[in-house]
């Protein structure tokens, strides 16, 4: 069974770094591409960023701060997230791509604040 | 960006009753070379991870109950629940991915009545 799970959640200030991660198993991780979804309080799901083998794809809301990598070796990707701000707070989920760019399989996500 | 506007924001249907959700994208999702539509519906409940329900507009995804469907082409797509279970209380979000910069819809709310 394909799974995912996230991890690095945490409170941070603003102006802050934060590099989450997601372990894949149970899937050939290498032969999907993989994306992250955010969801902030009382907001609805916001894609925010994209990777396959070489291409990578931001939200305007995070481009030029956030930052999409995948290790193929450990099963994981990762999202560097720099210059946090107060909006960005949310629960960060990873997702897998089916034989088109939906998601069928997500992670239980995690949580990031950002807050003074 | 495509955008991608719901409605209604809320709806509250009575059990065994009919949901209906729709889905209105900025631009056609429709794919001419493969004649497909590039729109997903998903089911969100608190302290879950969304669900995928439909992908290509009207493909149910694995282990979904035969009671969502999905219809529509082009611009305009409808998520239907032909029979509202308690179990179908949650948020419902429409999502291309025609464009690499994949937009979900504002969701929508369902309520039991």
């Amino acid at each position: 069974e394909a799974q995912l799970v996230e991890s690095g959640g945490a409170l941070v200030q603003p102006g802050g770094s934060l590099r989450l991660s997601c372990a894949a198993s149970g899937f050939t991780f290498s032969s999907y591409s993989m994306n992250w979804v955010r969801q902030a309080p009382g907001k609805g799901l916001e894609w925010i960023s994209y990777i396959s083998s070489g291409t990578m794809y931001y939200a305007d809301s995070v481009r030029g701060r956030f930052t999409i990598s995948r290790d193929n070796a450990k099963n994981s990707v990762y999202l560097q997230m720099n210059s946090l701000r107060d909006e960005d707070t949310a629960v960060y989920y990873c997702a897998r791509e089916g034989s088109g760019s939906y998601f069928p399989v997500w992670g239980q996500g995690t949580t990031v604040t950002v807050s003074s | 960006d495509i955008v991608m506007t719901q409605s209604p924001d809320s709806l509250a249907v009575s059990l065994g009753e009919r949901a209906t959700i729709n889905c209105k994208s900025s631009q056609s999702v429709l794919y001419n070379s493969n004649n497909k539509n590039y729109l997903a519906w998903y089911q969100h409940k608190p302290g879950q991870p969304p669900k995928l329900l439909i992908y290509w507009a009207s493909i149910r995804g694995s282990g979904v109950p035969d009671r969502f469907s999905g219809s529509g082409s082009g611009t305009d797509f409808t998520l239907t629940i032909s029979s509202l279970q308690a179990e179908d209380v949650a948020v419902y979000y429409c999502q291309q991915y025609y464009s690499t910069l994949y937009t979900f819809g504002q969701g929508t709310k369902v309520e039991i009545k």
